[in-house]
């Protein structure tokens, strides 16, 4: 079955840029939207937007200013970058895959585990 | 942003008990309204999607149901498997989380 898997550095520094990537296993990412949600802490999870395996893209415009989404078909996978980070931006982070009903009401339907992310000097 | 305030933040139950954990929205949401089931260090599992809708495979103990703008989900008979934290989630604008429900036993 489909299963993602996410990836990248643990500890990232301040005022640089966190970068992961979500591989998709199992299956296509094309014709999918994906997205990408974190849960700092002792706080509820956030949710950073969603992109669709064209490219094109939603963002939360609590992040926009800071985050960029891209996919790369041929590999399977899709990324996030969020940049100038603080401590604040320190979480768990998930990929996600979103099921986009035409009635409306889109979720995520598949999950992967999670990735700490740590934001220290 | 609209705002989801879920309740109880946590409760302890034992197995065979009927469990109801309640979603409240600060505007309306239509029925844009999802539940998740998190345990420590596995992926975070659709149970609910559309308010009310049961998704494949889940058990039907799970059920949700939605009042204005008020969501519940029940849990009908508590299963040692079902000990987890449950989150409520919208996407009718601005996706956005309810801070959650950690479900443990009594």
């Amino acid at each position: 079955q489909v299963q993602l898997q996410e990836s990248g550095p643990g500890l990232v520094k301040p005022s640089e840029t966190l970068s992961l990537t979500c591989t998709v296993s199992g299956g296509s990412i094309s014709s999918n939207y994906w997205s990408w949600v974190r849960q700092p802490p002792g706080k509820r999870q956030e949710w950073f937007g969603y992109i669709y395996s064209s490219g094109s893209t939603n963002y939360n415009p609590s992040f926009k200013s800071r985050v960029t989404m891209s996919v790369d078909t041929s590999k399977n996978q899709f990324s996030l970058k969020l940049s100038s980070v603080t401590a604040a931006d320190t979480a768990v982070y998930y990929c996600a895959r979103v099921w986009a009903p035409r009635s409306g009401g889109w979720y995520f339907d598949l999950w992967g585990r999670g990735t700490l992310v740590t934001v220290s000097s | 942003d609209i705002q989801m305030t879920q309740s109880p933040s946590s409760l302890s139950a034992s197995v065979g008990d009927r469990v109801t954990i309640t979603c409240r929205a600060s505007q309306s949401i239509s029925n844009y309204l999802n539940w998740y089931q998190h345990k420590p260090g596995k992926a975070p599992k659709l149970l609910i999607y559309a308010a009310s809708s049961l998704q494949s495979g889940v058990p039907s103990r799970f059920s949700g149901s939605a009042s204005g703008t008020d969501f519940t989900l029940t849990i009908s008979s508590l299963q040692p498997e079902d000990f987890a934290t449950y989150y409520c989630q919208q996407s009718y604008s601005t996706w956005t989380f309810g801070q959650g429900t950690k479900v443990d036993i009594k």
